[in-house]
């Protein structure tokens, strides 16, 4: 059984440039989550994928936008980069019903500069 | 809005104490509680889940308990060791207002464990 696995694992981009970050979700797991976490805050949540389907917003502008794809796997973009946008982008899967444990990746680390 | 809180924000330990990290949250409506073990500028690892008809649950040297009614729970770490040097979060999933599928996490407690 594979875990959440993300890539790449660190990028820096300019400000105004656009992002792609990936995730594949643990084997089994149809729900994908997207956080953010700032230097030293808590993650943030991004929003939640479910069977390709948003499920669920943070309060995040509309230039993050994500897909999940028949496997499951999952992507974040971000439109118009910022340099408050520079943080850890977590990806989780779970299976979709509710009392379940979520499984993280190990974290994208984007810098906007 | 689900809020949560985890005190304190930092703490220093010999090795071998035992330590307990609390965490609130304001609304009890929730499906589970998760705490997490995050290592510097790492993904998340999850340690314990208590659903919201539990009290408590145990792994190794690790015991969370839940106390739904008063939005409180947890971790217990016995006999600490250097290699419990993390920082722990606290999340929970749910909530009656917007809680959802969604995990709302705290700040986080930042464990130093020295020799």
């Amino acid at each position: 059984e594979t875990g959440v696995t993300q890539s790449p694992t660190h990028l820096i981009k300019t400000r105004g440039q656009q992002v792609t970050l990936r995730c594949s979700s643990q084997s089994g797991h149809n729900t994908v989550s997207w956080y953010q976490q700032a230097l030293g805050q808590g993650p943030q949540f991004i929003f939640q994928y479910y069977r390709e389907e948003e499920n669920g917003r943070g309060n995040f502008p509309p230039r993050f936008s994500g897909l999940q794809f028949p496997n499951y796997s999952s992507e974040l973009n971000v439109n118009a980069l910022e340099l408050d946008d520079s943080a850890l982008y977590l990806c989780a899967s779970s299976p979709f019903i509710t009392n379940t444990e979520a499984f993280f990746g190990q974290g994208t680390r984007l810098t906007v500069v | 809005k689900q809020e949560v809180t985890q005190i304190p924000a930092a703490l220093s330990v010999p090795e071998g104490e035992n330590l307990v990290l609390n965490c609130s949250f304001t609304d009890s409506a929730i499906y589970n509680l998760q705490w997490f073990r995050q290592d510097p500028g790492k993904g998340l690892t999850s340690l314990l889940l208590i659903q919201s008809s539990q009290r408590e649950q145990t792994s190794g040297r690790l015991n969370a308990s839940l106390d739904k009614s008063s939005g409180r729970s947890t971790l217990y770490i016995a006999a600490s060791q250097p290699g419990d040097s993390a920082t722990y979060l606290c999340a929970v999933k749910g909530g009656l207002w917007g809680g959802g599928n969604k995990l709302t996490f705290g700040t986080g407690t930042q464990l130093k464990v020295e020799l």
